[in-house]
Parts: C-alpha cells; sequence; structure tokens
C-alpha cells in the first residue's frame, strides 16, 4: 500500500526557510503521479502549494512566487518542500500528497521568534 | 484562479436526513473533487471527478453538477458522516480548495 510521510522541523523563525521532507512507501515517485504540497492554515483553509512530477518537472501555486521549491532524490523515494522567507502566516500543517488520493497524516509548522 | 465558495459553512442534520452541501465556481470548472476531514486526520478524496465514489464511500453519498454549480448530496444522514467537506477543482492549476463545510449531527 502506497504511504506517505513529512517530517521536518515544527518550529522555524521568521525570514528563513522551512523545509519538509515527505518520504514515500509502497511507490516509486518515478512510475507516476504528482506528487503535491498541499497546507492547511488554521482556521481550516485547504491550499494547494505545488507538485514534482514523476518526470521531475514541477508546476507551482503562483501565490508563493518565488518562495517555493520542490526537488526530489529518487534513490530515496523523497520529495522535499523549501520555503524561503517565512513569516508568521506560513503557519500550518503541511502535507503531501500522491495525486489526490493518497496523502500523509501532516506535520504541524510553526513560524515564530 | 478559480475561487470555490461552499455553502452552507456549517450545518447540522438529524440521523436519517438528507443533506446538500454545494460548491460554486467563479469560473466553468470541468470536475470537482470532494473531500471529507475528520478533527486530527488528513483530508480524504471521498467524490472524485464529480460523481464517482472513492473506495470504501457509503452508497448514500452522490455527487453532481457541471458548469460552475457542483453540490454533494447524502440521502439519510448517520452519525459517521459528521466532518467537514471541502470540494477541489481540478480543471486548471492552480488547483483550489472550497471554504469546507462542518457537518454536525443533531
Amino acid at each position: 500500500d502506497v504511504q506517505l510521510q513529512e517530517s521536518g522541523p515544527g518550529l522555524v523563525k521568521p525570514s528563513q526557510s522551512l523545509s519538509l521532507t515527505c518520504s514515500v512507501t509502497g511507490y516509486s515517485i518515478t512510475s507516476g503521479y504528482y506528487w503535491n504540497w498541499i497546507r492547511q492554515f488554521p482556521g481550516n483553509k485547504l491550499e494547494w502549494m505545488g507538485y514534482i512530477s514523476y518526470d521531475g518537472s514541477n508546476n507551482y501555486n503562483p501565490s508563493l512566487k518565488n518562495r517555493i521549491s520542490i526537488t526530489r532524490d529518487t534513490s530515496k523515494n523523497q520529495f522535499f518542500l523549501k520555503l524561503n522567507s517565512v513569516t508568521t502566516e506560513d503557519t500550518a500543517t503541511y502535507y503531501c500528497a500522491r495525486g489526490e488520493n493518497y496523502w500523509g497524516q501532516g506535520t504541524l509548522v510553526t513560524v515564530s521568534a | 484562479q478559480i475561487v470555490l465558495t461552499q455553502s452552507p459553512a456549517i450545518m447540522s442534520a438529524s440521523p436519517g436526513e438528507k443533506v446538500t452541501i454545494t460548491c460554486s465556481a467563479s469560473s466553468s470548472v470541468s470536475y470537482m473533487h470532494w473531500f471529507q476531514q475528520k478533527p486530527g486526520t488528513s483530508p480524504k478524496l471521498w467524490i472524485y471527478s464529480t460523481s464517482n465514489l472513492a473506495s470504501g464511500v457509503p452508497a448514500r453519498f452522490s455527487g453532481s453538477g457541471s458548469g460552475t454549480s457542483y453540490s454533494l448530496t447524502i440521502s439519510r444522514m448517520e452519525a459517521e458522516d459528521a466532518a467537514t467537506y471541502y470540494c477541489q477543482q481540478r480543471s486548471s492549476y492552480p488547483r483550489t480548495f472550497g471554504g469546507g463545510t462542518k457537518l454536525e449531527i443533531k
């Protein structure tokens, strides 16, 4: 069965970078699908952030402008989120997902000094 | 980007009652997904491509719609259906979600 697991720091200081890892088991990230990052803000609004495709191409939400980067390590079957210049507005639960139907359990990231 | 507006934002229903949640899009979309989320868990794909039930979803759920108007219907409310439901458009990027409908059991 496909499983995704997010990991990374739970606390990030303003102006620094947020970096998260999504570890995937049960399916190769090079075999198919778009591998997404989605976040859920306090108050429960959901925002699609972007994806890295099975072929390595990217698509990002324009609202994140040039702050976001999604990369991967195919040897470890992992993909990564990096969000630069974070503010308190980036406090959210971050999810990785394969397409729309397999999600990780989410990881809460708080941006605070 | 396409803005999705769900209504109502919060509702409660009695067991056995019919429930309808609507999702209005700012531009026409081809298909709509619906997600169910319970507290402390990640969203689950519940209805995909407007009207197809995800694996394990009870048959009392249905989805319909086209263009800018979509809906999720529960024919007879059960306690386990209490959750927050989100619509998501998959017609264009960036993918966008509705604000959610919190459904409570009376």
